[in-house]
């Protein structure tokens, strides 16, 4: 079974702060992202990427920033946290580069809320 | 600009009652996918099921149904006999065979609730 695991499931920071969010998959996919989940607002995608240190912006990446140094890991990060970045985190993988065939595996998610 | 539309937020129902989630999809592309995902209350996404752009036949799997009508640009899909164990949101998202990264375009969720 593919698994895809996210650092916290719950995380409390201060406005201001810098915060990291870390994922990490274990089926050796290619590509990779960080999703946003809202109510009322579905996903949306803040950031993916299709190769090691390779990495395209989604549709909400502004405040957010990534590093994928390896393979199986996928770190999305808060510069300066806002209490507009109050929100569901998650992350997902899947296996094949310039197609749109593969579904998605997800993580389960990180609640951060910024204080 | 390809866009995911699915009109019903929340949905309630009785135990063994049939309810159908709609999704309307926008896409300019010929070659696209189509994915239904679940979403339970501990939150992790889970794959229901995927079609490609080219392959128009309803899918049945037990209870689940999907209905793909490109007439409509149209994937709804139907639980026959709901149970308390379908409580979920239900995500209806789209993908294009061209756009890099393959980011899936999702809608903003039906969210279900059944009541025993």
């Amino acid at each position: 079974d593919v698994k895809v695991t996210q650092s916290s499931r719950y995380l409390v920071k201060r406005t201001g702060e810098k915060v990291f969010l870390e994922c990490v998959q274990d089926m050796d996919h290619e590509n990779m992202f960080w999703y946003r989940q809202d109510p009322g607002l579905g996903l949306r995608l803040i950031y993916f990427s299709y190769d090691v240190k390779m990495k395209e912006k989604g549709d909400i990446p502004e405040g957010y920033s990534v590093s994928r140094e390896k393979k199986e890991r996928f770190s999305l990060i808060l510069e300066s946290a806002s209490t507009n970045q109050t929100s569901m985190y998650l992350c997902a993988s899947s296996w094949t580069p310039g197609t749109g065939w593969d579904e998605q595996y997800f993580g389960p998610g990180t609640r951060l809320t910024v204080t | 600009a390809q866009k995911v539309t699915q009109a019903q937020t929340e949905i309630s129902v009785v135990e063994k009652e049939d309810v159908t989630l709609d999704c309307v999809y926008e896409t300019r592309d010929t070659t696209y996918y189509l994915f239904w995902y679940k979403q339970p209350p501990s939150g992790e996404l889970v794959f229901l099921i995927r079609r490609n752009s080219f392959d128009e036949q309803n899918e049945i799997s037990g209870r689940y149904s999907w209905n793909f009508q490109k007439s409509t640009s149209s994937f709804n899909f139907t639980i026959t006999a709901s149970q308390v164990v379908d409580s979920a949101v239900y995500f209806c998202a789209l993908s294009e065979a061209e756009q890099a990264g393959t980011a899936l375009i999702f809608g903003k969720g039906t969210t279900l609730s059944v009541s025993s």
